[in-house]
């Protein structure tokens, strides 16, 4: 059972570039989330979409964009990357109104020079 | 225990014996809590979770206990093995759709 699966596992941008992450889960889901680690904090959500066709913005949207492609796929775009969007990002799915908790996957280091 | 924004707390324990990790939280309103396991370049892994109409919960090796008159949670661990060496932090939830996370707190267990 692969759960949640997200790719790339790393990348590096140079400011400026733009870029998506990508975000797929196998748990027939509804609600599905965009989440950033940075050290010393705990995660903040960037996006999320509580139901296929629906996206709202969480805690710190600016400089993203998200789209929920399907029931399964949810991707983050961050259309000119910059410095301080380096960090650690993780997508989790969840069925909350069945009383699941979130589901993460692996995440993806992204580094922006 | 965590705190939003500070150092990230440490726990070192022997192996074989008990683990207590603590938690703070925010809200009174919150009425579903979770605990995580992150292992270095993972992502966070679900432990056990509670409802507010629960004092605790019990698992395999691990007990949640929740003290809503203090707004506490905490995580005992049985046991502890070299494997439990992680970060463990909580989640709250009250908006349904929204979770909240503590900064986390770093589990070194010594064998």
């Amino acid at each position: 059972n692969a759960g949640v699966t997200q790719t790339p596992k790393f990348q590096v941008l140079k400011t400026g570039q733009s870029m998506t992450l990508q975000c797929a889960q196998d748990m027939n889901h509804n609600s599905m989330y965009w989440y950033r680690q940075d050290p010393g904090m705990g995660l903040r959500l960037i996006y999320y979409s509580a139901s296929e066709g629906t996206t709202d913005k969480g805690e710190v949207p600016n400089g993203y964009n998200v789209s929920r492609l399907n029931k399964r796929e949810f991707s983050l775009r961050l259309e000119s990357a910059a410095p301080s969007q380096t960090s650690v990002y993780f997508c989790a799915s969840s069925d909350l109104f069945a009383g699941s908790p979130l589901h993460f996957g692996n995440g993806t280091r992204l580094t922006v020079t | 225990g965590e705190s939003v924004g500070l150092h990230l707390p440490t726990l070192s324990v022997q192996e074989g014996d008990n683990s207590i990790i603590n938690c703070a939280y925010s809200n009174s309103a919150s009425d579903y809590f979770i605990w995580y396991k992150q292992e270095s370049g993972k992502g966070p892994q679900f432990i056990i979770d509670i409802r507010s109409n629960m004092d605790k919960r019990q698992g395999q090796r691990v007990t949640v206990l929740l003290n809503k008159t203090v707004k506490h949670l905490s995580l005992q661990i049985a046991a502890t093995q070299p494997g439990d060496s992680a970060v463990y932090f909580c989640a709250e939830t009250y908006t349904g759709n929204q979770f909240y996370f503590g900064t986390g707190t770093s589990l070194t267990v010594i064998p």
